[in-house]
């Protein structure tokens, strides 16, 4: 099925614990970021990567790092877990930064203790 | 930056009413997105609409971009409406999208 595939769904991680939110793409979109959702504050933009071997930071990058070695994956990597961090993730990719077709995984739970 | 205000943050309506909702954006721009969060959390895209209206079924979209506001009217709403709306626009460097925080809809049967 075409579309944004995010894992994991829910994770629970301990403060100091790394992980990584992976996020694939199957639509051939060149352009990918990474969304934080938290209550009240919409969603902030925490890196976004224009094709293959370029990322840039977004509103809120502290505390996350990315990279982009396919078209088709854009992984977010916790360095090192935070109870700030406890939100909802999103992915969303795009032919382009806006626009038309611009489409979003299902999002990942994440609570940091 | 961008700033992008919605109004209101919050709207109940009884089912089979209109509504309209409000964007207002601080700078010019030449994207404006409307989305849809349902009550399970999934993002739909509604409306890429940097200019004009659109129409798909009961929902339409203005945006009066020399005036920096963008609405979005739901006629005759149903219970699947409720969820969270976001318009969004894109920066001024074109590299990413900005939204804002939201108005959420509940509709009652």
């Amino acid at each position: 099925n075409a579309g944004v595939t995010q894992t994991p769904k829910f994770q629970v991680l301990k403060t100091g614990q790394s992980m990584t939110l992976q996020c694939a793409q199957d639509m051939n979109h060149e352009y990918m970021s990474w969304y934080r959702q938290d209550p009240g504050m919409g969603l902030r933009l925490i890196h976004y990567s224009v094709g293959a071997g370029i990322t840039d930071q977004g509103e809120v990058p502290n505390g996350y790092n990315v990279s982009r070695s396919t078209t088709e994956d854009f992984p977010l990597r916790l360095l090192s877990a935070a109870p700030s961090q406890t939100s909802v993730y999103f992915c969303a990719s795009s032919y382009a930064p806006g626009g038309d077709g611009y489409t979003f995984g299902s999002g990942t739970r994440l609570t940091v203790v | 930056g961008i700033q992008v205000e919605q109004s209101p943050p919050d709207l109940i309506l009884q089912e089979g009413a209109n509504s309209t909702l409000r964007c207002n954006f601080s700078d010019s721009v030449n994207n404006l997105q409307w989305f849809h969060q349902n009550p399970w959390g999934q993002l739909i895209n509604l409306f890429y609409i940097p200019s004009g209206t659109k129409q798909n079924g009961r929902l339409s979209a203005t945006t009066v971009a020399t005036e920096r506001y963008s609405l979005l009217y739901i006629s005759s709403s149903q219970t699947t409406d409720s969820g969270v709306y976001f318009c969004a626009v894109l920066n001024q460097a074109g590299t990413a999208l900005i939204f804002g925080k939201g108005t959420t809809l509940s509709v009652s049967s």
